[in-house]
């Protein structure tokens, strides 16, 4: 089946270390996102990337970095001088033309 | 720039009443409109979406949307509401090219 895996679903950190959340797509698709989630507050735009070794900066970007090294893989690093990382954390893909996004099931992060 | 806005944070339906989640946007251009629904701890799915062809829009599960360019709305719909419909439901809307901005969300109850 083709889709998109994120893993850990769960992950806990102590404050200060840096952690790094998986994304993998089989779908094939060229561009990829990360989204931040806070209740109340939607969706917010991390970093995405169109093709392979480019990506962008989105709304909230400080704090976090990215790559993308595979057309299959575009994993993100919350970093210590991200201030407040506890989050559920969305990974998605989509084909080069503007259409809807694939998500994958997500990574609650919770840090300590 | 472009936004959704969802107006509404928590709508709550008997089963088996219409649902009816509102959704607006901002554009300046024809915009591609998506809704999505997430489910508690899980990524979104798409429900259906808005390309320029028709302007209602019928998706998954009964859900149908009509675009009113007149209104920049883009309403969400079901006849009769079950149980499992309970959710929390975006609008998304995209221009051409990678931005796709996501409404805060409605959290549908449906009461038996």
């Amino acid at each position: 089946d083709g889709g998109i895996t994120q893993s850990p679903k769960y992950l806990f950190r102590k404050e200060g270390q840096n952690v790094t959340l998986s994304c993998e797509q089989n779908l094939n698709h060229d561009a990829m996102y990360w989204y931040r989630q806070d209740p109340g507050q939607g969706l917010r735009l991390i970093y995405y990337s169109q093709i392979v070794n480019d990506f962008q900066k989105g709304d909230i970007a400080e704090g976090y970095s990215v790559s993308r090294e595979k057309k299959e893989s575009f994993p993100l690093t919350v970093t210590s001088a991200q201030k407040n990382p506890t989050a559920f954390y969305l990974c998605a893909s989509s084909e080069q033309t503007p259409n809807e996004q694939f998500f994958g099931p997500g990574t609650r992060l919770t840090v300590l | 720039a472009q936004s959704v806005t969802q107006l509404g944070s928590h709508v709550s339906v008997s089963e088996g009443a219409l649902v009816l989640l509102r959704c607006n946007y901002s554009s300046s251009v024809p915009p591609y409109l998506f809704w999505y629904v997430q489910y508690p701890n899980q990524g979104l799915q798409l429900l259906l979406k808005y390309t320029s062809a028709a302007t209602l829009v019928k998706g998954i599960n009964g859900f149908e949307a009509e675009f009113k360019k007149s209104e920049t709305s883009f309403h969400l719909t079901k006849p009769s509401a079950h149980m499992s419909d309970a959710a929390e439901y975006f609008c998304a809307v995209r221009k051409k090219g990678y931005d796709m901005r996501f409404g805060a969300g409605t959290r549908l109850t449906v009461k038996p």
